[in-house]
C-alpha cells in the first residue's frame, strides 16, 4: 500500500529564516516522489519531481530510501512562498500503481 | 499546450439538481484523475482512468456520483441528485504512463449546492 504523511498541518516561518516541510512515505517497490504547491484558490502546480533534482523556486528536496523520507527545503523563506504544499508518491509500473497518492498538505505561512 | 481544461470553473446549483462537470486532458496523456477538495478533507481521489478505462472508482461517495471518459480527449463527472455536502473544488489532473513524471492540474470548478 501506498502512503504519505505530513505530519505538520501548519507552518509558520519569519521571512529570511530556513524552512522544512517533512514528508514520510510507505510504498514496497521503488517510488516516484513530488512535491505540489497551491496557492490562494489556484490550482496544483507541480513543484519538485525527485527523479531531477532540481531546484525550484529555491527549494530543493532529497529522497532518503533510508528514512523513507522526501523532506522539502528552502534556506530563506519568501512571503511569496506562503501557500499549502502537498508531498505525492507514484508507484513505478503500470495499473493502479499509476495514481499518485497525496499527502494532507502543510499549509506554509511566512511572515513579515 | 493549453493544459488540463475544465468547465465551468464556478457553478452554484440548487440541491436536487443535476449537476455536469467537464475536463478535457493534455493530448497524449495517458491518465485522468477526478479529485475532490474540500477544507475538512482536503485532497481525495474519487476516480482514475487509464486509457479511456476506468480503473478505480473506489474513492467516488455514492451512487449520486458517476464519471465517464468515452474518448481521449474528453471526460465527465456528474452528480444526480446534488446535496449541499458535495460543494468543494473539484480537480480533473492528467498524466502521461511514462514514468517520472507527475500530474497536470487544472483550474478546477468550484461547486456551491445551497
Amino acid at each position: 500500500a501506498q502512503r504519505v504523511t505530513q505530519p505538520e498541518k501548519l507552518l509558520s516561518v519569519f521571512k529570511g529564516a530556513p524552512v522544512e516541510l517533512k514528508c514520510n512515505y510507505s510504498y514496497s517497490g521503488s517510488p516516484e516522489l513530488f512535491w505540489y504547491v497551491q496557492y490562494s484558490r489556484q490550482r496544483l502546480q507541480l513543484l519538485l519531481r525527485h527523479i531531477s533534482r532540481e531546484s525550484i523556486k529555491g527549494f530543493t528536496a532529497d529522497l532518503n530510501k533510508g528514512e523513507t523520507s522526501f523532506h522539502l527545503k528552502k534556506p530563506f523563506a519568501q512571503e511569496e512562498d506562503s501557500a499549502m504544499y502537498y508531498c505525492a508518491l507514484s508507484g513505478t509500473s503500470g495499473g493502479s500503481n499509476y495514481k499518485l497518492t497525496f499527502g494532507k498538505g502543510t499549509l506554509l505561512t511566512v511572515n513579515p | 499546450d493549453a493544459g488540463v481544461i475544465q468547465s465551468p470553473r464556478h457553478e452554484v446549483t440548487e440541491m436536487g439538481q443535476e449537476v455536469t462537470l467537464r475536463c478535457k486532458p493534455i493530448s497524449g496523456h495517458n491518465s485522468l484523475f477526478w479529485y475532490r477538495q474540500t477544507m475538512m478533507r482536503g485532497l481525495e481521489l474519487l476516480i482514475y482512468f487509464n486509457n479511456n478505462v476506468p480503473i478505480d472508482d473506489s474513492g467516488m461517495p455514492e451512487d449520486r456520483f458517476s464519471a465517464k471518459m468515452p474518448n481521449a480527449s474528453f471526460s465527465t463527472l456528474k452528480i444526480q441528485p446534488s446535496e449541499p455536502r458535495d460543494s468543494a473544488v473539484y480537480f480533473c489532473a492528467s498524466r502521461t504512463n511514462r514514468g517520472g513524471y507527475g500530474y497536470t492540474f487544472g483550474s478546477g470548478t468550484r461547486l456551491t449546492v445551497v
